[in-house]
């Protein structure tokens, strides 16, 4: 079945820096991918929508300048976090389909950040 | 856009017992609706899905029902057992999936 592999599952970074989450396709190309944030207890909020070869369609409230997402290629796609701060902490998980409207998603394993 | 409610935020339900988790959405052009069951810190799993040319789906203990008129969509769970204990979301999927709120399902021996 279809794989998407989200690296890395944990970080811990100081408050200021950035950090880079990774998101592959392994097995298929991924037109589309999406970024949700969780916080404890809490539902997964879409953040952002990403095409490849395009800019990202951000939801209402998620700053694009901070969250900036790049779909460079069918089968990766990147989340960096920008002068991370701790309210950003949180649990970060990617989502792949194949073509958006189609459903059949498939989810990576999650990034669990901690920015202290 | 799409909004996506979920009831109930918990449930509490004796081993064998059946448990029932019901959302409503917004959008009308949503035409695919998943069930996720997530353990803590894990990606969600799906559990079963319905697409919206159809009014009813079984697997096994689980049932999921989909009424396009009222735009509500219900999970059922027969015979639960302690390791259905977890959190489940719906979703309702337009060119995007949004989440429903949550439901702590938690069966008890």
């Amino acid at each position: 079945g279809a794989v998407v592999s989200q690296h890395p599952s944990w970080v811990i970074c100081k408050s200021g820096t950035s950090v880079k989450i990774e998101c592959r396709s392994l097995d298929f190309q991924a037109t589309t991918m999406f970024w949700y944030r969780q916080f404890p207890k809490q539902s997964l909020m879409l953040m952002a929508t990403s095409n490849e070869g395009s800019k990202a369609t951000y939801e209402q409230g998620v700053e694009k300048d901070k969250f900036l997402i790049n779909h460079a290629s069918l089968t990766l796609s990147t989340l960096t976090v920008t002068s991370a701060h701790p309210e950003d902490s949180s649990f970060y998980i990617c989502s792949a389909s194949q073509g958006a409207g189609l459903g059949g998603y498939t989810f990576g394993s999650g990034t669990r950040l901690t920015v202290v | 856009g799409e909004n996506v409610e979920q009831h109930p935020s918990t449930l509490s339900v004796q081993e064998g017992d059946s448990a029932v988790i019901k959302c409503t959405y917004s959008d009308s052009a949503s035409n695919y609706f998943p069930w996720y069951k997530q353990e803590l810190g894990k990606r969600p799993q799906l559990i079963i899905d319905i697409r919206s040319n159809v009014g009813e789906k079984k697997d096994q203990r689980i049932a999921v029902t989909l009424n396009k008129t009222a735009k509500h969509f219900s999970l059922h769970i027969t015979e639960t057992q302690p390791e259905d204990s977890a959190v489940y979301f719906c979703a309702a999927n337009t060119d995007k999936l949004i989440f429903g709120t949550g439901t702590r399902l938690q069966v008890f021996p």
